[in-house]
């Protein structure tokens, strides 16, 4: 069953403002990943947090977790027309085995030149 | 992190046709996945691929419509047997990387008439 509720399905900015995107998950985890598409490519890992972490950068990137909201955000700074993709968030949930992943339905990022 | 060659990259069938999708990895994995993403939905897993034994089947998905072979540790196939429109979607395969990340291929489009 579906695990991540991405929010929002579909983003759009102009080039340079910041975009925040945001997944609700149900169940426990192990760990919560972002993941970007770009249109008719597979998928791109950008960045993990493990359930005991609340915040994690990686470049212009940043994600939180809220386990108690069960709920993580990413930020992406200073976007550029090249971070025009989906992004997902996926999610390693507690008992299941390592890469058995969950993912959402993703959020739809237009950056605007 | 690892390379996956997946092919074809997208393929037009008949109804009531089979159609058999490669995918290579550049590395040595463990594990490999196969996925399905309906258009604008999140990605479904269809089952887990370790080398050396049976696939293992999520549930709503069966070994006769959706085979898969796994020979050695870089390379497997998924075979969508006995096509239908309802089949069409995009096909993922994916490896597990370190540190519980995946790695994609870049999918096959498949359209069923």
């Amino acid at each position: 069953s579906q695990q991540g509720e991405e929010d929002p399905q579909a983003l759009s900015i102009q080039e340079g403002e910041n975009a925040t995107m945001n997944c609700s998950y149900k169940t426990s985890i192990n760990n919560l990943q972002w993941y970007r598409q770009n249109s008719g490519r597979g998928l791109v890992h950008l960045i993990l947090i493990r359930s005991n972490e609340r915040e994690k950068h990686s470049g212009r990137l940043r994600v939180t977790l809220d386990t108690s909201k069960k709920s993580s955000s990413l930020l992406i700074t200073a976007s550029r027309a090249a971070d025009t993709a989906s992004y997902f968030c996926a999610t390693g949930n507690s008992g299941a085995g390592s890469y058995q992943l969950t993912f959402g339905k993703g959020t739809k990022l237009s950056v605007i030149p | 992190s690892a390379v996956i060659s997946q092919k074809p990259s997208r393929d037009i069938c008949q109804r009531g046709t089979s159609l058999t999708i490669q995918c290579q990895v550049d590395s040595q994995v463990t594990m490999m996945f196969w996925y399905r993403q309906q258009p604008g939905q999140s990605l479904t897993l269809i089952a887990t691929a370790n080398q050396g034994s049976e696939a293992t089947y999520e549930s709503g998905f069966v070994i006769d419509k959706f085979p898969i072979s796994r020979p050695n540790l870089t390379f497997s196939t998924l075979t969508v047997s006995n096509m239908s429109p309802e089949d069409s979607s995009i096909y993922l395969c994916s490896a597990a990387g370190a540190n519980e990340k995946l790695f994609f291929g870049s999918g096959t489009q498949l359209s069923v008439l």
